[in-house]
């Protein structure tokens, strides 16, 4: 099936630093990428949608200078979370959506989900 | 309103017994989809099982099966035979006709004991 990364898996930082978490598909092309963000026993939150080579689409009170969101290629997509605040901690989650498959297919699953980068800031 | 409703925020089942998670749903588009997904506790998001809306019969996926009552808006996961690596939390989403983002619902943490 196919594979999505995310590095770091985890990764610990000073309040007020920049944090930047990597999103690639491993064996297809990613026209979309999703980025979630879940706090403890909760459900994922869909923050931005990004397309390779425009700018991303982000959800209501998703502040875009905050998370800043960059799909260069079809199969790299960068979140990066600007002076990160202890707010920020959270379990981030990509997920890319295969460019062979048009438009809306509503048979199985089209999204791969990434592993997933815990953010913990100090 | 919520689109998705997982009214179970914890279950739990002895090993080898079946167990059902529930899922209602809110949607007023005849073409949809309901999705399964497992996360254990390591974060990956695991697919598990889809059911289109227009399908005739209920999905089934090895244990995985999805009792799909449509006129109820209803899409319970049944898992069958639960083992002890079961234990995780499992989230139900539903895709609408003409987008490829699905909303999630709140979870439900199952718990299998020996």
């Amino acid at each position: 099936g196919a594979v999505v990364s995310q590095h770091p898996s985890w990764v610990i930082c000073k309040s007020g630093t920049s944090v930047k978490i990597e999103c690639r598909s491993l064996d297809f092309q990613a026209t979309t990428m999703f980025w979630y963000r879940q706090f403890p026993k909760q459900s994922l939150m869909l923050m931005a949608t990004s397309n390779e080579g425009s700018k991303a689409t982000y959800e209501q009170g998703v502040e875009k200078d905050k998370f800043l969101i960059n799909h260069a290629s079809l199969t790299l997509s960068t979140l990066t979370v600007t002076s990160a605040h202890p707010e920020d901690s959270s379990f981030y989650i990509c997920s890319a959506r295969d460019r062979g498959l048009a438009g809306f297919v509503p048979s199985t699953d089209t999204q791969y989900f990434g592993p997933g980068t815990r953010l913990t800031v100090l | 309103a919520q689109k998705i409703t997982q009214t179970q925020p914890g279950m739990f089942v002895q090993e080898k017994e079946a167990v059902t998670l529930d899922c209602t749903y809110d949607t007023s588009d005849p073409s949809y989809g309901l999705f399964w997904y497992k996360q254990p506790s390591s974060g990956e998001m695991i697919f598990l099982i889809y059911q289109g809306s227009y399908d005739q019969q209920n999905a089934t996926e090895g244990r995985y099966s999805l009792n799909f009552q449509k006129a109820r808006k209803s899409a319970n996961l049944v898992i069958s035979a639960s083992q002890l690596g079961d234990s995780a939390m499992y989230f139900c989403a539903m895709r609408e006709e003409g987008s490829y983002i699905p909303t999630f619902g709140r979870g439900t943490s199952l718990i299998v004991h020996p």
